[in-house]
């Protein structure tokens, strides 16, 4: 039971153009999302998270959307850089108490010059 | 400020055998979790400590795993014996603790068994 779906394995832009990565979720217990970036050999880090009270959240060159009644969210990279190639994964979890992040598969995100 | 950090980075091991991995988590971090990534998956969670205390534990295989977290500091995971669906990447996490903290995740240890 995949409760939290990435359904594009890879993803390729070219740079300066906009990148969307998209998720999607089943639970609707989960009331904050998050998305994690890793590059190879190492861990997952820390992106941008949004709480379920917001639709939208910006940082930088990043922006997460939230559609609560889609159950779906997704990252904008905006304008997209070569660094910015790596593995994004969404992911989602209930606030209240667990903080049990639960994962997609993730998405493999490529920059071309 | 040092991150979390996980020896060994690579292991491979024979089926049967036994297997430990180890977790220093950032300092001041009460929280620890450890978990299994499988190739092409995303981390999914094993076990969680509050300081000393398993709080979840609910997806660690109790037959073969086993998890410590002595002292509420570094913590180690075992596994014996080993099986080759075992292989993937171990992930160690921490985070201050409180809901919607950050986890910071350590480098992993990819485990293979022949």
């Amino acid at each position: 039971d995949q409760q939290v779906k990435q359904n594009s394995p890879s993803l390729s832009v070219q740079e300066g153009r906009i990148s969307i990565l998209n998720c999607d979720y089943t639970n609707s217990m989960f009331d904050y999302f998050l998305w994690y970036k890793k590059y190879p050999a190492e861990g997952p880090t820390f992106l941008i998270s949004i709480s379920s009270i917001k639709d939208k959240n910006e940082d930088g060159r990043f922006t997460v959307f939230l559609n609560k009644s889609a159950k779906h969210l997704s990252l904008h990279i905006v304008p997209s850089q070569p660094g910015d190639s790596a593995v994004y994964f969404c992911a989602a979890s209930v606030i209240q108490g667990a903080q049990k992040l639960v994962f997609g598969q993730g998405t493999r995100l490529t920059i071309n010059p | 400020e040092a991150g979390v950090v996980q020896s060994p980075r690579y292991k491979i091991i024979e089926k049967k055998q036994p297997v430990a991995f180890w977790c220093n988590p950032i300092s001041g971090h009460n929280t620890l979790y450890w978990y299994l990534q499988n190739l092409g998956q995303g981390p999914e969670l094993l076990i969680r400590y509050e300081n000393e205390e398993a709080v979840d534990d609910s997806q660690l295989p109790k037959d073969r795993f086993s998890a410590e977290r002595l002292k509420g500091v570094d913590s180690t995971l075992k596994i014996q014996p080993a099986e080759l669906g075992d292989s993937a990447v171990y992930l160690c996490a921490s985070s201050y603790g409180t809901p919607s903290d950050e986890q910071f995740f350590g480098p992993g240890t990819r485990l293979t068994v022949l």
